[in-house]
C-alpha cells in the first residue's frame, strides 16, 4: 500500500530533550512537508522540501530542524529551543506545486513534553 | 485578523439535515481553495477543491464568492459519519511549498 508512515504516534519526553520524528513515503512525491497542529487552531507549516537536500522554512521554524538526503524520508527534530513542544505532528507530502492543494498526510505523531 | 477564518463550532445537526460552514479569507490575491476533513485523532484528507462556478460532489456543495472573500462548504442529507472537523484552505499561488493557509476548522457533529 503506497502512503506516509510517520512514527512514533505518540510520544513522552522530558523538558530539554530532543525528539527525532520520522517520516517516509513510497508515493514517490517529490514535495514533502511538516506541520504542526495545535488544539483550535490551523496547521502551521514547520518546514518543506521540495527536492533531495534542500529544504525551506515555514511559519514556524525556530527549534526544529529537518533534513531531506532522501527522497522518501523527511525527519523532523525537536530540539530543546522550542519553546512549547507539546502538539500533533503532520507530515505531508505531494506531487508536486503545493498550488493543486492536494496533500496527502501521515497519520501525525503526538508529542507531550512533561 | 487570521488569514483563514472559521467559526469552530461545533454545529450540532439531526440526521438528515442540511448544514452549512462559511469561511472567510483575507488575501485578495489567494488562488486555490479547498475542504479537507479531518476525523477526530487523525489526519486531514482532501473532500474538495473549490471552483469558481461552485462545485457538487454528491451530498457536498462548495461555492467561492470572491468578491466577499468567502467559501462556502453545505452538506445535505447529513449522516453519523458526517461527524468531523471540517478544514478551509486558501492557496496563494506559486509554486512554492508555503502557499498553503489553513483555517481552524469547523466541528460538525450529527446525531441520530
Amino acid at each position: 500500500d503506497g502512503g506516509i508512515t510517520q512514527s512514533p504516534k505518540y510520544l513522552f519526553r522530558k523538558e530539554g530533550q530532543n525528539v527525532t520524528l520520522s517520516c517516509e513515503q513510497n508515493l514517490n512525491h517529490d514535495a514533502m512537508y511538516w506541520y504542526r497542529q495545535d488544539p483550535g487552531q490551523g496547521l502551521r507549516l514547520i518546514y518543506y522540501s521540495q527536492i533531495v537536500n534542500d529544504f525551506q522554512k515555514g511559519d514556524i521554524a525556530e527549534g526544529y530542524s529537518v533534513s531531506r538526503e532522501k527522497k522518501e524520508s523527511f525527519p523532523l527534530t525537536v530540539t530543546s529551543a522550542q519553546k512549547n513542544p507539546t502538539a500533533f505532528y503532520l507530515c505531508a507530502s505531494s506531487i508536486g506545486a503545493v498550488n493543486t492543494g492536494e496533500l496527502f498526510f501521515g497519520e501525525g505523531s503526538r508529542l507531550t513534553v512533561l | 485578523r487570521k488569514e483563514v477564518e472559521q467559526d469552530p463550532g461545533p454545529f450540532n445537526v439531526p440526521e438528515g439535515a442540511t448544514v452549512a460552514f462559511n469561511c472567510t479569507y483575507s488575501n485578495s490575491a489567494s488562488q486555490s481553495f479547498f475542504w479537507y476533513r479531518q476525523d477526530c485523532r487523525k489526519e486531514p484528507k482532501l473532500l474538495m477543491s473549490v471552483y469558481s462556478s461552485g462545485n457538487e460532489d454528491g451530498r457536498f456543495t462548495a461555492q467561492l464568492n470572491r468578491a466577499s472573500q468567502y467559501i462556502s462548504l453545505l452538506i445535505r442529507d447529513s449522516k453519523l459519519s458526517d461527524s468531523a472537523t471540517y478544514l478551509c484552505v486558501v492557496c496563494r499561488g506559486g509554486n512554492a511549498g508555503n502557499m498553503l493557509t489553513f483555517g481552524g476548522g469547523t466541528r460538525l457533529m450529527v446525531k441520530p
